[in-house]
């Protein structure tokens, strides 16, 4: 079982719909978990970190699941702008290798 | 504020040739990390580089080597390249300290022949 899983999509949405993605991670030791978002040909770019109680940023909501070894991030009102490909990012405590997901492609459509 | 540099931004290389790529990391950070994305996949972490050293390796081989200087800029060294090698490779730099929030240089597209 890989460390970090994405479903790789894509996730063709129309404009102002509601998407919500979610990434399995299989190290319970894990303590650091983060978003990314990576347009075509272009680096990561830090979308927000995931907290345990949960945060929110603007339509960009993140969760974590403890028990379930999970995270999420949902998108509302989205914008042709939010077509990217969306990275799940997980460290294990006492490391400093975050561990990447193969990423999860967004198509935001009018 | 300057964000992550890297240089050069597209590379040709030869089998078995050597390359040398570079990283300037944002104000204030003073670790440097490397990371190979090949097409279609999530970054692999290379190393990271804290303080002048390598803190943390990932699963390279040693033909992958690196440096990270005093005002902590930093080199990444691939020795006897092969077709492999080719893809995109990232700088990202942090602050020292949890949750390690890295921040990605535009990268350096390798392509060997």
């Amino acid at each position: 079982r890989k460390e970090v899983e994405q479903d790789p999509g894509p996730f063709n949405v129309p404009e102002g719909a509601t998407v919500a993605f979610n990434c399995t991670y299989s190290n319970s030791a894990s303590q650091s978990f983060f978003w990314y978002r990576q347009d075509c040909r272009k680096e990561p770019k830090l979308l927000m970190s995931v907290y345990s109680s949960g945060n929110e940023d603007g339509r960009f909501t993140a969760q974590l699941n403890r028990a379930s070894q999970y995270i999420s991030l949902l998108i509302r009102d989205s914008k042709l702008s939010d077509s990217a490909t969306y990275l799940c990012v997980v460290k294990k405590g006492g490391s400093y290798i975050p561990t990447f997901g193969r990423g999860t492609s967004l198509i935001v459509h009018p | 504020d300057a964000g992550v540099t890297q240089s050069p931004t597209h590379l040709i290389k030869t089998r078995g040739q050597q390359v040398t790529l570079r990283c300037s990391p944002k104000s204030g950070h003073d670790t440097v990390s490397w990371y190979q994305q090949a097409l279609g996949q999530g970054p692999q972490f290379i190393f990271q580089y804290y303080e002048e050293e390598e803190r943390q390796r990932g699963n390279f081989p040693d033909r992958f080597s690196g440096h990270q200087f005093p005002n902590y800029s930093s080199e990444l060294n691939v020795n006897a390249l092969l077709l492999g090698d080719s893809a995109l490779y990232l700088c990202a730099s942090s602050p020292g300290t949890e949750p390690y929030e890295q921040y990605f240089g535009p990268g350096t597209r390798l392509t060997v022949t």
